[in-house]
């Protein structure tokens, strides 16, 4: 199994601004994803990153990947309202192992 | 395409009580997951299937049977349900290990 633990455990910025969240793990991976949830509801997924990628980037979020430090962190550019949720990585093969999550609050 | 469907949204029961929580996709996808998520935390892994026929267990299977006979659809039993298992169960699915998985909604269980 591998874990994935998300710092820091909750963030809050303005609207506008950037959100830097980070993913630390244990193991050795074939790839690391991100997922967001929004309150109460289903993981919405944003990104999977390869272990032989470094950077990978989606609309406004960008993935970096560090095997070395067993890492990645998740920035969001020019964060919005609708960017409220709890950000979650992952990585696994049969068994994916969730950490708690980072909680972002972006106020208008 | 539905994606993930699960159902019931929402169920309470009594202790002692069994109740099968159904979940089912359209999307071809072999690997098939069940969470559950308590409150303010991350999700635990019941069990999951890498395809028809095949189970096995996940970080926290107590308490829980499945089964896979078909591709489509994967339910999770509550054998007995306890207030331990109060949570919002989720299933997900993806085409293959180690894929980007798909949510369902989720069902939230209450037992009392």
């Amino acid at each position: 199994s591998q874990q994935g633990e998300e710092d820091p455990q909750a963030l809050s910025i303005q609207e506008g601004e950037n959100a830097t969240m980070n993913c630390s793990y244990k193991t050795s991976i074939n790839n690391l994803q991100w997922y967001r949830q929004n309150s109460g509801r289903g993981l919405v997924h944003l990104i999977l990153i390869r272990s032989n990628e470094r950077e990978k980037h989606s609309g406004r979020l960008r993935v970096t990947l560090d095997t070395s430090k067993k890492s990645s962190s998740l920035l969001i550019t020019a964060s919005r309202a609708a960017d409220t949720a709890s950000y979650f990585c992952t990585s696994g093969t049969y068994k994916y192992i969730f950490g708690t999550g980072t909680r972002l609050k972006v106020l208008a | 395409n539905a994606g993930v469907t699960q159902t019931p949204k929402f169920q309470v029961l009594k202790t002692g009580q069994s109740m099968t929580l159904q979940c089912a996709q359209d999307m071809n996808h072999e690997y098939m997951s069940w969470y559950r998520q308590d409150p303010g935390m991350g999700l635990r892994l019941i069990h999951y299937s890498v395809g028809a026929g095949i189970t096995d267990q996940g970080e926290v299977p107590n308490g829980y049977n499945v089964s896979r006979s078909t591709t489509e659809d994967f339910p999770l039993r509550l054998l007995s349900a306890a207030p331990s298992q109060t949570s919002v169960y989720f299933c997900a699915s993806s085409t293959d290990v180690g894929e980007t998985q798909y949510f369902g909604p989720g069902t939230r269980l209450l037992v009392l």
